[in-house]
C-alpha cells in the first residue's frame, strides 16, 4: 500500500525552528518529486515547496523562501522540511504529497499530487 | 487572495449535476494542461480527483470529469451523491515565481 506518514509537528514560539518528517512506503521513493502543502485553520490549501526525485532541485513558495528548507534521504525513504524563523502565519496543518510528474532537463512537470499524508499540525504561538 | 478563483460554494440535490469553475490566467490554467482537482472532507487529507485537466486516477468514479476552456477549468460531478459533499480545490502549474497555485476552494453541499 502506498503511504505517507508525517511527524514532527508541535507548538513552537515565534522565531523558533521545527523539522517535519514524512516517511514514504509502497512506492519507489527516489523516482518521484515530493511536495509540502499546508492548510491554515479554516483556510485553503497553500503549496509550500517541492523537491525533485534525486533531491538535486528544490523550489519554494515566496512566503517561505529563505526560511524553510526541503530535503530528502532516499536511502531512508524520508522527506523533510526544516522550518526556521517561524511566524504566527506559519500555523497550519502540513501535508506531504507525492508529485505526479518530476523535474527533468531543468523543467518542472506538475500534473498533480496523487498521494497525501494525514498531515501534522504546526502551531506558532507564544 | 488565492491565485486561482473558485466560487465559495455550490449546491445540488442528489442525482443532479454540478460544475465548479476555476479561473486563472495565461500563466497558469490557460497556458498549460496541468490542472488538477482535489476533494477534501472535513478533518481529512485532500484526495486527487482529476489530473492533467481531465484524467481520473484509478478508483475515482467516472461521475467526476474535468475540462478546460481558455483560462477557466471546470470540474463536473454528475449523479450527485451524499458522500460528494466536501471542499474541492483546483490547482495548476504556473510559470510565475511560485510553481504551483491552488484555488481558494469550493464547498459543495448536497441538499
Amino acid at each position: 500500500e502506498v503511504q505517507l506518514l508525517e511527524s514532527g509537528g508541535g507548538l513552537v514560539q515565534p522565531g523558533g525552528s521545527l523539522r517535519l518528517s514524512c516517511a514514504a512506503s509502497g512506492f519507489t521513493f527516489s523516482s518521484y518529486a515530493m511536495s509540502w502543502v499546508r492548510q491554515a485553520p479554516g483556510k485553503g490549501l497553500e503549496w509550500v515547496s517541492a523537491i525533485s526525485g534525486s533531491g538535486g532541485s528544490t523550489y519554494y513558495a515566496d512566503s517561505v523562501k529563505g526560511r524553510f528548507t526541503i530535503s530528502r534521504d532516499n536511502s531512508k525513504n524520508t522527506l523533510y522540511l526544516q522550518m526556521n524563523s517561524l511566524r504566527a502565519e506559519d500555523t497550519a496543518v502540513y501535508y506531504c504529497a507525492k508529485w505526479l510528474g518530476d523535474y527533468r532537463g531543468g523543467i518542472w512537470y506538475y500534473y498533480g499530487m496523487d498521494v497525501w499524508g494525514q498531515g501534522t499540525t504546526v502551531t506558532v504561538s507564544s | 487572495q488565492s491565485a486561482l478563483t473558485q466560487p465559495a460554494s455550490v449546491s445540488g440535490s442528489p442525482g443532479q449535476s454540478i460544475t465548479i469553475s476555476c479561473t486563472g490566467t495565461s500563466s497558469d490554467v490557460g497556458g498549460y494542461n496541468y490542472v488538477s482537482w482535489y476533494q477534501q472532507h472535513p478533518g481529512k487529507a485532500p484526495k486527487l480527483m482529476i489530473y492533467e485537466v481531465s484524467n481520473r486516477p484509478s478508483g475515482v468514479p467516472d461521475r467526476f470529469s474535468g475540462s478546460k476552456s481558455g483560462n477557466t477549468a471546470s470540474l463536473t460531478i454528475s449523479g450527485l451523491q451524499a458522500e460528494d459533499e466536501a471542499d474541492y480545490y483546483c490547482s495548476s502549474y504556473t510559470s510565475s515565481s511560485t510553481l504551483v497555485v491552488f484555488g481558494g476552494g469550493t464547498k459543495l453541499t448536497v441538499l
